[in-house]
């Protein structure tokens, strides 16, 4: 069976330096990963994928992710945060049946 | 409109009321699905729809009936509700029912409370 766990509930960094959400996962099969990113009261929107392309994969507003089989790892990083960056992460597993982690919420501090 | 719009953003109801939730999907997919999102909570799974007929209920229950009309239109009637049964519900639709690869795309949600 699939599973995801965020290993970090809550993530807090100062606004220019590096962002790292953790993310690991257990699936029977070879799975999809995504990151989805949630602003507050807003929807949840898709950052990037990983579909066994490239295992580093590049997704929007500077974030990118690399998926890493050895460890059953799909990390989140962002080199400088932003303000804007401020908001709830999800990590997801797909194989097919979507699978959501429990969340990291990141703080960006001025 | 673009994308997943859903109707209305915010609802307060009493325990004894019927409401109804209402979500379109602006692009072509044939896959809609609804989730609940609870505070300090994974987000949960209810319904999915594929062309419009039910293949999953994840044991939701029956206070919350769906219903598909077409491919562009999903809702979620609600009726004697219970407090616990507010959170965050989440409309999402997909090209076609999860394939591995193929990404969902989210409404903004209807933020539900029960009194």
């Amino acid at each position: 069976a699939q599973s995801v766990t965020q290993l970090d509930s809550h993530v807090s960094v100062s606004e220019g330096t590096p962002v790292l959400l953790r993310c690991n996962y257990s699936s029977s099969y070879s799975p999809s990963l995504f990151w989805y990113v949630q602003h507050p009261n807003k929807g949840l929107q898709l950052l990037l994928k990983y579909t066994s392309a490239a295992t580093l994969v590049k997704g929007i507003n500077g974030f990118e992710a690399e998926f890493k089989k050895s460890e059953t790892s799909f990390h989140l990083t962002k080199p400088s945060a932003h303000m804007s960056d401020a908001a709830e992460y999800f990590c997801v597993v797909s194989d097919p049946d979507m699978r959501f982690g429990a969340g990291t919420r990141l703080t960006v501090k001025p | 409109e673009t994308g997943v719009t859903q109707t209305p953003r915010h609802l307060v109801m009493g325990m004894t009321n019927k409401k109804s939730l209402k979500c379109e999907q602006h692009l072509g997919h044939n896959a809609m699905y609804w989730y609940k999102q609870s505070a300090k909570k994974p987000l949960e799974l209810m319904f999915v729809y594929s062309l419009e007929e039910r293949v999953e209920n994840n044991s939701v229950p029956s206070r919350f009936s769906p219903e598909c009309p077409n491919s562009s239109h999903l809702f979620l009637h609600l009726h004697t509700l219970q407090p616990e049964d507010s959170a965050l519900y989440l409309c999402a639709s997909s090209q076609d029912l999860t394939v591995t690869g193929r990404e969902q795309f989210f409404g903004p949600g209807t933020r539900l409370t029960v009194l």
